[in-house]
């Protein structure tokens, strides 16, 4: 497929469990995003990948959220002992290149909600 | 810093009529600014993007904005509105910051249309 690709579409966890989430960006984007989308809101970044450099995690809320990303492949979101407060929808997204002008492509995203 | 703000949460209109998003900017430097579309449960696209090159901008669907940089703003419109537009309306603003390039979304224009 050509576009970006998020797997699980939909998961429900329990509090206090860890979640992954995957991300497959469109081939050849160097950059990745992960935002977060609750309900009724706008996006909120979460981090941000370009190539081999190091990541920019300033919007991370806080450490029991991490992400991976090896060179310009799949990238994963970790949440660790989830909370009702992470329910929202994770979504993905990747540029062709650095730089301000080229437009991001979303993934479907991945509904989380935690009971 | 970058910020962006969508003056409306919701918009409504007749099926018919034009249709205005308001979308307010703040940048240091010369931004790009992007407009998407999120119908419901499906993902975010791109509706148009302007990246300094001509003031007003064509996009998809019969859309358009026009980029007036004396009242920061990079306003949606559409002369005639369908009912296959009522969607979610994001306006992003997109600048470096330090080494990284962020978008950064609005909360979003709900539009609805009546019949």
């Amino acid at each position: 497929g050509a576009g970006v690709s998020q797997s699980p579409s939909n998961k429900v966890t329990e509090k206090g469990k860890d979640v992954e989430l995957r991300c497959d960006p469109i081939s050849g984007h160097t950059a990745l995003y992960w935002y977060r989308q609750r309900l009724g809101q706008g996006l909120e970044f979460l981090i941000y990948f370009q190539g081999n450099s190091a990541p920019d995690k300033s919007g991370l809320p806080s450490d029991r959220f991490s992400a991976e990303r090896t060179g310009e492949s799949v990238s994963t979101l970790t949440i660790q002992r989830t909370q009702q407060e992470d329910s929202a929808v994770y979504l993905c997204a990747s540029r062709i290149r650095t730089g301000n002008n080229s437009p991001l492509h979303f993934g479907n995203g991945t509904r989380l909600t935690v009971t | 810093a970058q910020s962006v703000t969508q003056l409306d949460s919701h918009v409504s209109v007749s099926e018919g009529t034009p249709v205005l998003l308001r979308c307010n900017y703040s940048s240091s430097y010369s931004p790009s600014l992007f407009w998407y579309v999120q119908h419901p449960n499906k993902g975010l696209q791109l509706l148009l993007k302007y990246t300094s090159a001509a003031t007003l901008v064509k996009g998809i669907n019969g859309f358009e904005a026009e980029f007036k940089k004396s009242e920061t703003s990079f306003h949606l419109t559409k002369p005639s509105a369908h009912m296959s537009d009522a969607a979610e309306y994001f306006c992003v603003v997109s600048e470096r910051s330090g080494g990284s390039y962020i978008p950064t979304f609005g909360r979003g224009t709900s539009l609805i249309v009546h019949p």
